[in-house]
């Protein structure tokens, strides 16, 4: 099956900081990512649609500026946090369609546990 | 854009006895409709999908229904396990998808 790689999986940074996540499916091309936020013990709420080539598409609420995404190719897309301040600190997680399956199943990453103190 | 509703947000039952979880969704644009379990701190997992064409799909001791008129679908959990212990979310998919709250489901042994 399509395997979608996140990394780091876990990460501790300072209040301040800028902290990259990669994400990249392994087996398959993925020309739509999907960047999902996730604070304990609730849902998993999207923060932006990611689509090779071009920018991000950012739900409402979410800062633009503070969580940039890159999707240079069609298989790692990359979310950075900028100055990062603990509360942003949550479960990331990462998501891909196989383009070559259609548009339908999502293909999950492990996820990045951030904490920011 | 879309919205999805999951209830209940805990649910717990004997082992044995069966479960189920509803969903409505509010675009009628939406076409596929998975189900995940996720237990904490992993990735969620599918464990079962339907989509807008077909009314209801059953994989061994899991079914989902869908009645697409009223925006409606559920998971059905038959002789449920301890192990089946997780949290469940579904999730409507059309450009993009978006989940459910989420629900607990306990298994007491």
């Amino acid at each position: 099956g399509a395997v979608v790689s996140q990394h780091p999986s876990w990460v501790i940074c300072k209040s301040g900081t800028s902290v990259k996540i990669e994400c990249r499916s392994l087996d398959f091309q993925a020309t739509t990512m999907f960047w999902y936020r996730q604070f304990p013990k609730q849902s998993l709420m999207l923060m932006a649609t990611s689509n090779e080539g071009s920018k991000a598409t950012y739900e409402q609420g979410v800062e633009k500026d503070k969580f940039l995404i890159n999707h240079a190719s069609l298989t790692l897309s990359t979310l950075t946090v900028t100055s990062a301040h603990p509360e942003d600190s949550s479960f990331y997680i990462c998501s891909a369609r196989d383009a070559g399956q259609g548009n339908e199943k999502l293909f999950f990453g492990s996820g990045t546990q951030l904490s920011v103190l | 854009g879309e919205n999805v509703e999951q209830h209940p947000s805990t649910l717990s039952v004997q082992e044995g006895d069966s479960a189920v979880i509803k969903c409505t969704y509010s675009d009628s644009a939406s076409n596929y409709f998975p189900w995940y379990k996720q237990e904490l701190g992993k990735r969620p997992q599918l464990i079962i999908d339907i989509r807008s064409n077909v009314g209801e799909k059953k994989d061994q001791r899991i079914a989902v229904t869908l009645n697409k008129t009223a925006k409606h679908f559920s998971l059905h959990i038959t002789e449920t396990q301890p192990e089946d212990s997780a949290v469940y979310f579904c999730a409507a998919s059309g450009d993009d998808m978006r989940f459910g709250a989420g629900t607990r489901l306990t298994v007491k042994p």
